[in-house]
């Protein structure tokens, strides 16, 4: 089945700063790359995705870019705010429209 | 835009007792509703995915007697922890696809 890799675990930045988070996919087959953000016992939101038939993918400061050949996709989030604090995960989509997790990013905006 | 409704937010429950989780799709009809469970600082892992009508599908290492999932119909799948234990304290949480994943509220289960 897919295996999602993410890095980092934790990043820090200052407020003003671009964050970058990267994920790994192992199934070619998988055609869906979703990324959430998670506050402390909510649900996990969806702040972006993209189709593996699309490079590139961007709304106001967020911004997805997939390269299916390397099987890599990665989140660039510009001009960090403190709002922006939380887990964020990355995702794809396998067989039967099951989802699998990448391990989280904690990410850290400081003031 | 679609909703799953997942109750309750919340439980309590002694060791040995059961609990039951419950999701409904509130403006679509759901064939399929995915579980997940995550332990605190950790991801989402896939549990199970239901199916309206038939056999739920357990991931590899899940105790299908242990989480008895039922979807008995298009609007309702319920997730049954039978004999909790501390170790099954975690965040249960459904998901359905419907033009996009929509997820309920989660429930955080403390077992004592």
């Amino acid at each position: 089945g897919e295996n999602v890799e993410q890095h980092p675990s934790t990043l820090s930045v200052q407020e003003g700063d671009s964050a970058v988070i990267k994920c790994t996919y192992s199934d070619s087959a998988s055609n869906y790359f979703p990324w959430y953000k998670q506050e402390l016992g909510k649900r996990p939101q969806l702040i972006i995705d993209i189709r593996s038939n699309v490079g590139e993918k961007k709304d106001q400061r967020i911004a997805v870019t997939l390269n299916k050949t390397a099987k890599h996709f990665s989140l660039h989030i510009t001009e960090t705010q403190p709002e922006d604090s939380a887990v964020y995960f990355c995702a794809a989509m396998e067989y039967g429209n099951k989802l699998v997790f990448g391990a989280g990013t904690i990410l850290r905006v400081k003031s | 835009g679609a909703v799953v409704s997942q109750h309750p937010s919340r439980v309590i429950c002694k060791s040995g007792t059961s609990v039951k989780i419950e999701c409904r799709s509130l403006d679509f009809q759901a064939t399929t509703m995915f579980w997940y469970r995550q332990f605190p600082k950790q991801s989402l892992m896939l549990m199970a995915t239901s199916n309206e009508g038939s056999k739920a599908t357990y991931e590899q290492g899940v105790e299908k007697d242990k989480f008895l999932i039922n979807h008995a119909s298009l609007t309702l799948s319920t997730l049954t922890v039978t004999s909790a234990h501390p170790e099954d304290s975690s965040f249960y949480i459904c998901s359905a696809f419907y033009y996009g994943y929509t997820f309920g509220s989660g429930t955080r289960l403390t077992v004592v």
